[in-house]
């Protein structure tokens, strides 16, 4: 079975650019999750989404993020304009929700970016 | 709210050392609870689980039991080796996904 899928793998771009990642969940999971790691900072939780809808953004450092989940086998993370202080290793997963409870969580390979 | 917390590391063992990692969480609720690990360049993955007080999981040679009394997770290895050498997060969850900070282990020959 294939898992969470991601894409680019690698980004390198300037900063002002604007940076598309994506992501594909593993059929039938509902919820999906974007993080983000550095080593200062650890991993952090940008979003969680719940069958397409975001359920909590709170983790989302700023207004050049954002995050749509337009159908159930597609997402994407967008930074307009990025920064230097955006490089680092994007992650994201997916998991089944069940009654409300979440299970196991699949993580995706990353996107490793660098902002120059 | 629900949380975890690990041990700080780093951690440096000798190849065939113990190894223990200690976790212990709060929660409301029954949650289930996890152990990821992390290798070099690469996402986390599952390595063990537990969903609910007194199951122990495994995989791989580590073992993790969850102890209600304790609140605790704690991940043991009795023989480590050079390939074990990563982080591990620790994690649970209800209605939402915690993890821990993160140990890392570094294990030498």
């Amino acid at each position: 079975d294939a898992g969470v899928i991601q894409s680019p793998r690698h980004e390198v771009t300037e900063m002002g650019q604007e940076v598309t990642l994506r992501c594909k969940p593993i059929s039938g999971h509902n919820s999906l999750f974007w993080y983000r790691q550095t080593m200062m900072r650890g991993l952090e939780l940008l979003i969680y989404f719940n069958n397409n809808v975001p359920i909590d953004d709170s983790g989302m450092p700023e207004d050049r993020f954002s995050a749509k989940m337009p159908n159930a086998s597609f997402s994407t993370l967008k930074i307009q304009p990025s920064e230097p202080r955006d490089s680092a290793v994007y992650f994201c997963a997916s998991s089944a929700t069940s009654g409300g409870r979440q299970e196991t969580q699949y993580f995706g390979p990353g996107t490793r970016l660098l902002v120059l | 709210g629900d949380s975890v917390t690990q041990m700080e590391g780093p951690v440096t063992l000798s190849e065939e050392a113990f190894l223990t990692i200690n976790c212990t969480y709060t929660a409301t609720g029954y949650p289930s609870l996890f152990w990821y690990v992390q290798y070099p360049g690469e996402g986390l993955q599952l390595l063990l689980k537990a969903t609910k007080a007194d199951d122990k999981g495994s995989n791989k040679g580590f073992e993790a039991t969850y102890r209600k009394e304790t609140t605790s997770f704690h991940l043991e290895k009795g023989s480590v080796q050079v390939s074990d050498s990563a982080v591990y997060f620790c994690a649970l969850t209800g209605n939402q996904f915690y993890f821990g900070t993160g140990t890392s282990l570094t294990v030498i020959p």
